[in-house]
């Protein structure tokens, strides 16, 4: 049973458009959600993370949106390109003490040329 | 740094073999993780240790699966016997602190197994 549900699950776009990936969860526990980025025969590596306390972070093309009432979360990638074609990681954990993350399903992005 | 490192990358076994991973993590870090990748069940922790000590196993799918931290460089995941359904890629990952407190946890390249 995930804790984190993460959707669409492969979303496909043109260079230069917007990606969007949603996760929600409902432990009200969680308090810090990064993002991971997989390519193709490798591991997966931090993109971004956001604790609730702030609504979006932005690094680059890459934001993340928070909406801490509602429990969920969203990646958003501008100016897609097609470098950025990789599976796509949500996660969270729960309080400063918590040794691990709990991982959303992943959605796989294809940038189109 | 080297990262994590992680063998071997591939593995092709006859079921009911034993498979034996490594793992050697970053110099430093305190904690380790074993990660499973499927495309069914996605990204599933099968065990983590801090400072060598086994936190949490409860992921560990079955008594076939066993691992150890013999020291704080190398970690070894372990399959007795091996069976089809145990094919996956196998990720070994390390982290300095608790994740909770935004500390990131470092993925190795993963060991790609596949029991035939």
């Amino acid at each position: 049973q995930q804790q984190v549900k993460q959707s669409p699950q492969s979303l496909i776009v043109q260079k230069g458009g917007i990606s969007i990936i949603n996760c929600a969860y409902e432990n009200t526990a969680f308090d810090y959600f990064p993002w991971y980025q997989q390519f193709p025969g490798k591991g997966p590596a931090l993109l971004i993370a956001i604790r609730p306390d702030v609504s979006e972070k932005k690094e680059g093309r890459f934001t993340i949106s928070f909406n801490k009432s509602a429990k969920q979360f969203s990646l958003h990638i501008m100016d897609s390109q097609p470098g950025d074609s990789a599976t796509y990681f949500c996660a969270a954990s729960r309080g400063v003490n918590d040794y691990k993350l709990s991982f959303g399903a992943g959605t796989t992005v294809t940038v189109r040329a | 740094d080297a990262g994590v490192i992680q063998s071997p990358r591939h593995e092709v076994t006859e079921m009911g073999q034993e498979v034996t991973l490594r793992c050697k993590p970053i110099s430093g870090h305190d904690y380790l993780f074993w990660y499973r990748q499927t495309m069914m069940r996605g990204l599933e922790l099968l065990i983590y240790f801090n400072n060598n000590v086994p936190i949490d196993d409860s992921g560990m799918p079955e008594d076939r699966f066993s691992a150890k931290m013999p020291n704080a460089s190398f970690s070894t995941l372990k399959i007795q016997p091996s069976e089809p359904r145990d094919s996956a890629v196998y990720f070994c990952a390390s982290s300095l602190g608790r994740v909770g407190s935004g500390n990131t946890i470092y993925f190795g390249e993963g060991s790609w197994l596949t029991v035939v």
